[in-house]
């Protein structure tokens, strides 16, 4: 069935510096969602792209999604110690189902 | 105060009995899902409901099953059937029925089977 892969698995980096993970899926999405879990927490919305192409901002959040619509990235640019946590991306497939990366954790060093 | 409510937070359950996750919204939602969660993986869906008295299996609804008698509520109980119960279960909600909407979970309970 349809999968989609999200890396890297896990990240740490220094207060500061950038942070970006990738989500592919192998068949073209009709949207992608992605979500922020704090440790310890739940998943919450963040943002859902449509249109091939289309990069949305949110403050230091950059999410992307790719020309052919089975891609998409969320970069942070200079992290910050609220950053931290699991991004999962969750593509919509047929039959009206969300499928959900494993999500990439990330921790940062103050 | 609007919102998902799942109840317990913590559950612990001897091998070979049957449990009941509840979960609640007053978001006035139509779509109510299921999911689980498991270290290192992402969220996999069990069940789902678009409409009351209505709802579709997931990717891994074998050892579940669901009832959606009120547009509120949206109980799932894992059966001694489910080979490997102990996880994370999180329940969501969506304004629309299509998974185009954005998806709002609830604190999640974790269960652990011994």
């Amino acid at each position: 069935g349809q999968q989609v892969m999200q890396i890297p698995q896990y990240q740490h980096v220094q207060e500061g510096e950038d942070f970006t993970t990738y989500c592919n899926s192998s068949t073209t999405l009709s949207n992608i969602q992605w979500y922020k879990q704090r440790p310890g927490g739940h998943p919450v919305f963040l943002i859902q792209l449509v249109k091939s192409g289309e990069v949305k901002k949110q403050k230091r959040l950059t999410f992307q999604f790719g020309e052919a619509k089975k891609n998409s990235s969320l970069h942070i640019t200079a992290t910050q110690t609220t950053d931290v946590g699991t991004y999962f991306c969750a593509g919509v497939r047929s039959g009206n189902k969300l499928v959900f990366g494993a999500g990439t954790i990330l921790r940062v060093k103050s | 105060d609007g919102g998902i409510t799942q109840s317990p937070k913590y559950l612990f359950r001897k091998e070979g009995q049957n449990v009941t996750l509840s979960c609640e919204q007053n978001l006035n939602h139509d779509a109510m899902y299921w999911y689980r969660q498991d270290p290192g993986q992402g969220l996999r869906l069990i069940y789902y409901s678009q409409i009351v008295n209505d709802f579709q299996k997931g990717d891994i609804a074998e050892g579940y099953s669901v009832s959606r008698e009120k547009k509120e509520s949206f109980p799932l109980t894992v059966t001694s059937a489910q080979k490997n119960p102990t996880a994370f279960y999180l329940c969501a909600s969506s304004i629309g029925r299509t998974a185009t909407y954005e998806q709002y979970f609830g604190p999640g309970t974790r269960l652990t089977v011994t």
